[in-house]
């Protein structure tokens, strides 16, 4: 069961961090976590991924439970243009998509 | 810009038809992945091609089919089109098969079927 778990929708303030829970429950000890956003149907956006310590990048922060059950991307500050579909997705042998969290970043 | 390009951008077909889809990976990428994206759904894992080689395929019948060439480009091919079929169609190219491999998207092709 590949499956991962991401609240629908969520708004944020612009200039305020915005942080993206997911619930992956199910996750093999070896198998990374992976974040990836869509703005308005172009390509998915590679954004960060991780194993088991927390990982930072010029884009965002992921920080993962220690019992790997769960994580939670930040957007230290988020803008208008991180307004887009935010997916939690686990490898496998392809990537398994949900339906994301629509992240909606409010002027 | 991910280095990954696909042709064209958007599509109209008839019920019936047939169509290709093709999709240039990254530079050093041996490995590539197709996806249908129907609207407000998450992409839906159609097949991987690695090494010219399918590589696992997801729960799509059999006139979805690919090809992948020596230069590691792809083609995604689809016979007897539903209306079902209209989708966004995602290529992602990886630089390897393994399960925690990072994949790059392309923009995709938006394929309408009337």
């Amino acid at each position: 069961d590949a499956k991962t778990t991401q609240p629908p929708s969520m708004d944020c303030a612009e200039g305020r961090a915005a942080n993206l829970p997911c619930n992956h429950s199910t996750i093999s000890g070896n198998e990374y976590v992976y974040w990836y956003r869509q703005i308005h149907s172009q390509g998915p956006q590679y954004i960060i991924h991780g194993l088991k310590n927390n990982e930072t990048n010029e884009m965002a922060s992921l920080i993962i439970t220690e019992d790997r059950k769960s994580s939670t991307l930040i957007l230290p500050h988020a803008t208008l243009r991180d307004t887009a579909v935010y997916y939690c997705v686990r490898p496998g042998n392809q990537f398994y998509f949900g339906t994301g969290t629509s992240l909606t970043v409010i002027p | 810009e991910t280095g990954v390009t696909q042709s064209p951008t958007h599509l109209i077909k008839t019920r019936g038809q047939q169509v290709t889809l093709r999709c240039s990976s990254q530079s050093g990428h041996n490995t590539v992945s197709w996806y249908q994206q129907a609207l407000g759904q998450g992409p839906q894992f159609i097949f991987q091609y690695y090494r010219e080689e399918e590589n696992g395929r997801g729960n799509f019948p059999p006139r979805f089919s690919g090809l992948q060439f020596p230069n590691y480009s792809s083609e995604l091919n689809v016979n007897a089109l539903e209306l079902d079929d209209s989708a966004l169609y995602l290529c992602a190219s990886s630089p390897g098969a393994g399960r925690n491999t990072e994949a790059f998207f392309g923009q995709g092709t938006r394929l309408t079927v009337v």
